[in-house]
């Protein structure tokens, strides 16, 4: 079964350092993996995505993330933090369902950027 | 802006009554999704519709059900409702009927907030 762990609710960093949401999946073949982001009081919006070709993804406002089969994780990062940077980021890894595919979400990381 | 619309922004009604949440999807977008997300339960995805025909159900309430017009909007009607089902809701779009295994973007709205006193 797909199911996906992102390991911590919040993660708090001062601005202009780095960030780390740490996110590590199950799965039982090759998953499709994402990051999306929330920001208060607004809809999710597509980070970045990881569907088997390079592992290393870079995606949208600076945001990258790493494919680590080895390790069964999907870390994303961003070299320095800014301060419209704080949202909620969702890891999400798709699962095949009858004919279909449907998205497993992660509880979410709250990022914090300390001014 | 996403490009995919949801109506009303925010609901505010009483436990027993039936609501209707409208969702647009993004021009040329067949696929509609349904997901709910509060503060006990996160995200959570309850339904699936393409080109008007149900495709995948998640933790959908037998008193939640859903239905995508020819016109592909979609509305997600919720019934006796109860205290619990204070949410957000959200509707997102996609291009593809089957994930390209798994690879499709969403593309969300902004989200109904619902509360029910």
């Amino acid at each position: 079964a797909q199911s996906v762990t992102q390991l911590d609710s919040h993660v708090s960093v001062s601005e202009g350092t780095p960030v780390l949401l740490r996110c590590n999946y199950s799965s039982s073949y090759s998953p499709s993996l994402f990051w999306y982001v929330q920001h208060p009081n607004k809809g999710l919006q597509l980070l970045l995505k990881y569907t088997s070709a390079a592992t290393l993804v870079k995606g949208i406002n600076g945001f990258e993330a790493e494919f680590k089969k080895s390790e069964t994780s999907f870390h994303l990062t961003k070299p320095s933090a800014h301060m419209s940077d704080a949202a909620e980021y969702f890891c999400v890894v798709s699962r095949p369902m009858d004919s279909n595919y449907q998205l497993i979400w992660g509880a979410g990381t709250k990022l914090i950027i300390k001014p | 802006d996403s490009g995919v619309t949801q109506t009303p922004k925010h609901l505010i009604t009483a436990t027993g009554q039936r609501v209707t949440l409208r969702c647009s999807p993004r021009s040329g977008d067949l696929s509609v999704y349904w997901y709910q997300q509060s503060l006990d339960q996160g995200l959570q995805f309850l339904i699936q519709y393409y080109n008007g025909e149900e495709r995948a159900k998640g933790n959908i309430l037998e008193r939640f059900s859903a239905q995508q017009f020819p016109d592909l909007h979609s509305e997600l009607n919720l019934s006796s409702l109860e205290l619990g089902d204070s949410a957000l809701y959200f509707c997102a779009s996609s291009g593809m009927p089957l994930l390209l295994a798994g690879t499709d973007t969403q593309y969300f709205g902004p989200g109904t907030r619902l509360t029910v006193l």
